[in-house]
């Protein structure tokens, strides 16, 4: 079946403006989750949604950064007035209710700000 | 917090050398995952442990779980060119995973 896509995978924007990064998870998985990698480093937990709701924002850096998601579907992370700190690649990964732990993710979206 | 210190960072060697990934952490898990990543891909799962003392084999490679549930290892046996990328660890922590910094790998033909 089809995996976790996100979408779009290279994002260019300007110091200042909001973008929005989207995430497909597979489908009958409940939980999704959203993560940050700098260049060649481990994953930085950002955001988990468990449905649609949000048990967990611990992870996110600012209120510049807020998620959604659409019952058991599609989330969007958006970003505020992005600054040059915010580049990196963003992840998501999805995961059933029986095994919460095996994440599975998606190629991921390349954000660099300029 | 709990924290996953991984080690070496990188590790660079030639194709049929064995090589061992280390993992560690203060904090007992509930479970630790092993995932590669490579070059622009989303990491991808290797294996799953949960048992104190676990072994668990795919192929060439061999993990383990500490007695304590604290720590992991991964073990490549002859390293192949194919095995190159980036090896993560990560232990479950109340609905999210906790990643270590990651191990880079090279191997060299």
């Amino acid at each position: 079946g089809a995996g976790v896509s996100q979408s779009p995978s290279n994002k260019v924007t300007e110091k200042g403006k909001d973008v929005e990064l989207r995430c497909d998870p597979i489908s009958g998985h409940t939980a999704l989750y959203w993560y940050r990698q700098s260049l060649g480093q481990g994953l930085e937990f950002l955001i988990y949604f468990q449905g649609n709701s949000a048990p967990d924002k611990s992870g996110l850096p600012s209120d510049r950064f807020s998620a959604e998601r659409t019952g058991e579907s599609v989330s969007t992370l958006t970003i505020q007035r992005t600054q040059q700190e915010d580049s990196a690649v963003y992840l998501c990964a999805s995961s059933s209710l029986n095994n919460p732990y095996e994440q599975y993710f998606g190629p991921g979206t390349r954000l660099t700000v300029t | 917090t709990q924290l996953l210190e991984q080690s070496p960072q990188f590790l660079s060697i030639q194709e049929g050398e064995n090589l061992t990934v280390y993992c560690n952490s203060s904090s007992v898990f509930s479970s630790l995952q092993w995932y590669r990543q490579e070059p622009g891909e989303g990491p991808v799962l290797l294996v799953t442990v949960v048992t104190g003392g676990e072994v668990k084999k795919l192929k060439r490679l061999t993990f383990q779980f500490g007695d304590a549930r604290k720590d992991s290892s991964l073990h490549i046996t002859a390293a192949q060119p194919g095995d190159t990328g980036l090896y993560l660890c990560a232990g479950a922590d109340t609905g999210k995973l906790i990643f270590g910094q990651g191990t880079t790998l090279q191997v060299k033909p």
